[in-house]
């Protein structure tokens, strides 16, 4: 089982659809929680972290943390076109032997078509 | 403010040769991680250099070395290439070995 599982999608919307992207866990030790966008034979663009657990919002995104259920989310009101890409979940240990070691799910691929 | 700069973009190499990619980091940063990402997967750790010391690796044998200069910019060699070590190389910079880290575009490696 891997520690870090995302559904790989394809996931398509229309234009102005809410879009839910989750990711689950195994590691209790995880505590810093990252998404990334990437576009197609780009590097992964950091767009939120949260630290712990609760809510984080910025702009259209929104980033869910449960740790009770070792569960994230990222939420994107409003879709746009520009907003097709893959995303990336990530995860890091406070401290020990994987602070500093980002381990991230597959992807989800994401097409927001007008 | 200078982004995360990786060279070459792309590189073509045939079986057994070895390669070296570049990384200069994020103004400011200090630390480099480098990730392998296959085609359709998500990125894999493979080493982080912090005071020009390797600090953690990741689960990739020693063909894979590293090398960080006191300008804080990182080297990935490669030895022995195998064609499984065709994917997207991404160097990673953060402050203090920290887990908040920005990408550079990637090297695209193909192995022949």
């Amino acid at each position: 089982q891997k520690e870090v599982e995302q559904d790989p999608g394809p996931l398509s919307v229309p234009e102005g659809a809410i879009v839910s992207l989750n990711c689950t866990y195994s590691n209790s030790a995880f505590q810093y929680f990252m998404w990334y966008r990437q576009y197609s034979r780009k590097g992964p663009e950091l767009l939120m972290y949260t630290y712990s657990s609760g809510n984080k919002e910025d702009g259209r995104f929104t980033a869910q943390v449960d740790k009770s259920s070792k569960y994230i989310s990222l939420f994107i009101r409003d879709s746009q076109p520009s907003d097709s890409a893959t995303y990336l979940c990530a995860m890091s240990a406070r401290g020990g032997t994987s602070y500093g070691k980002l381990t991230f799910g597959q992807g989800t691929i994401l097409t927001v078509h007008p | 403010d200078a982004g995360v700069t990786q060279s070459p973009t792309h590189l073509i190499k045939t079986r057994g040769q070895q390669v070296t990619l570049r990384c200069s980091p994020k103004s400011g940063h200090d630390t480099v991680s480098w990730y392998q990402q296959a085609l359709g997967q998500g990125p894999q750790f493979i080493f982080q250099y912090y005071e020009e010391e390797e600090r953690q690796r990741g689960n990739f044998p020693d063909r894979f070395s590293g090398h960080q200069f006191p300008n804080y910019s990182s080297e990935l060699n490669v030895n022995a290439l195998l064609l499984g070590d065709s994917a997207l190389y991404l160097c990673a910079s953060s402050l203090d070995g920290g887990n908040i880290q920005y990408f550079g575009a990637g090297t695209r490696l193909s192995v022949l």
